[in-house]
This record gives structure tokens, sequence and C-alpha cells, in this order.
């Protein structure tokens, strides 16, 4: 799978758009960029994923760069509920049978 | 979203014990479960990857004499880490993946085991 770099940390303040990034210059053709949040003393929760066109659900938009080398997650009002580590993975969509590998992640701390 | 329920939420126990414990996935079959420990501060490591019914897979490093898993049904995995020592305490996480979900390869996570060894 391909690496992902993500920044450490970031902040924003409540209601604002959280834009989280990440890298994954590496990525192949049949990859998906995966995106995860764990909320302190909890198992990751899924968040959103995408191949090339960009994604939106009830909980963020994922937003795919044209040559795919980086993504962006957007969190449209971030409330303090959104305070977590998020996690960025790029994986092959078929492979139901291997797990997912995490990296650092960013830390995202919201405050009001 | 799919369910995992992972059992207990959280567990202290003497050295030298064995605590078991248990991840089911509520809603669908799931043919592969995985397990990870995650120390403070740290991210997820995987541990183990377990398919039903047959002997899970260990990654570099981890004792599978000391962690043992069952995959016995489509429904429950169980990891059960034998004679405890305080460094194995730590946040046990499960992973299922597999059923209606899988044509989207959303692996669903467990509330996670905060395992305290004394």
């Amino acid at each position: 799978d391909a690496k992902t770099t993500q920044p450490p940390s970031m902040d924003c303040a409540e209601g604002r758009a959280a834009n989280l990034p990440c890298n994954h210059s590496t990525i192949s053709g049949n990859e998906y960029v995966y995106w995860y949040r764990q909320i302190h003393s909890q198992g990751p929760q899924y968040i959103i994923h995408g191949l090339k066109n960009n994604e939106t659900n009830e909980m963020a938009s994922l937003i795919i760069t044209e040559d795919r080398k980086s993504s962006t997650l957007i969190l449209p009002h971030a409330t303090l509920r959104d305070t977590a580590v998020y996690y960025c993975i790029v994986r092959v969509s078929s492979q139901a049978g291997t797990a997912l590998i995490f990296g650092k992640g960013t830390t995202l701390s919201v405050s009001s | 979203g799919a369910v995992v329920s992972q059992h207990p939420s959280r567990v202290i126990c003497k050295s030298g014990t064995s605590v078991k414990i248990e991840c089911r996935s509520l809603d669908f079959q799931a043919t592969t479960m995985f397990w990870y420990r995650q120390f403070p501060k740290k991210s997820l490591m995987l541990m183990a990857t377990s398919n039903e019914g047959s002997k899970a897979t260990y990654e570099q490093g981890v004792e599978k004499d000391k962690f043992l898993i069952n995959h016995a049904s489509l429904t429950l995995s169980t990891l059960t880490v034998t004679s405890a020592h305080p460094e194995d305490s730590s946040f046990y996480i499960c992973s299922a993946s597999g059923g209606r979900q899988s044509s989207f390869n959303k692996a669903f996570f467990g509330q996670g085991t905060r395992l305290t060894v004394v």
C-alpha cells in the first residue's frame, strides 16, 4: 500500500471548516483514499473514501487532486466533538481480507 | 454502518492470569477479523489477522502463544492474552470486514478494550 504523509496536528475554531491534508504521491491507479478518525479511547470510525472523484457524505467531503497525489478531508462546520486523530489511508478496495495499516495521523483540536 | 461490538470495554487483571476479549459483528458476517494494539499516544499496530475456520496470521514480533486468537464463527473472534504481564497493558481493538459491506471494503472497528495488568 502507498505511504501517506499528514501534518501531526491542526487547530480549528468551532463552527469553521476544518481542512485536513494528506499526501500520497506514490498512490497507484487502483488504490482508494480512505479516511478514518479516532476519538480518544474509542475504536476508529469510518468517515469517507474515494478513488478519483470528489466525494461528500453526511460527515465530510473528500477532495482528491487530479493527479491523485494528494487529498483533503473537509469537515464543513467543525464542532468540539470532531476533536480526534484523523487517519488517511490508501489501499486497494478489493483487498477485503487485508488489514488497514495506520500511520500517525493528524490530531485535530477544535476549540470554542 | 455495520456494527462491531467488543467486550469487555475495560478489564483489570492480576499478573500471570489470562484475559479473553470478544469481538462480534452484529449485523454482518465477518469473514476476516483483525486485532490491533495501541499504546498511549501511538497509532494502531496490527497484531494479527484471523479468518473464520482457520489459524490466525500474526505480524512479526507478536507471540502467537501469548496472544491466542480464535475465529470459530462468522460473527465472533476472541483474543486471549495468556499469562498477562504489566507490559501487556494496552488498548486492544478489533476490526471486521466481509459480508455485504465488502464491496466498499470499509473495515468496521470495535470500541476497544482497555487492559490493565497489575
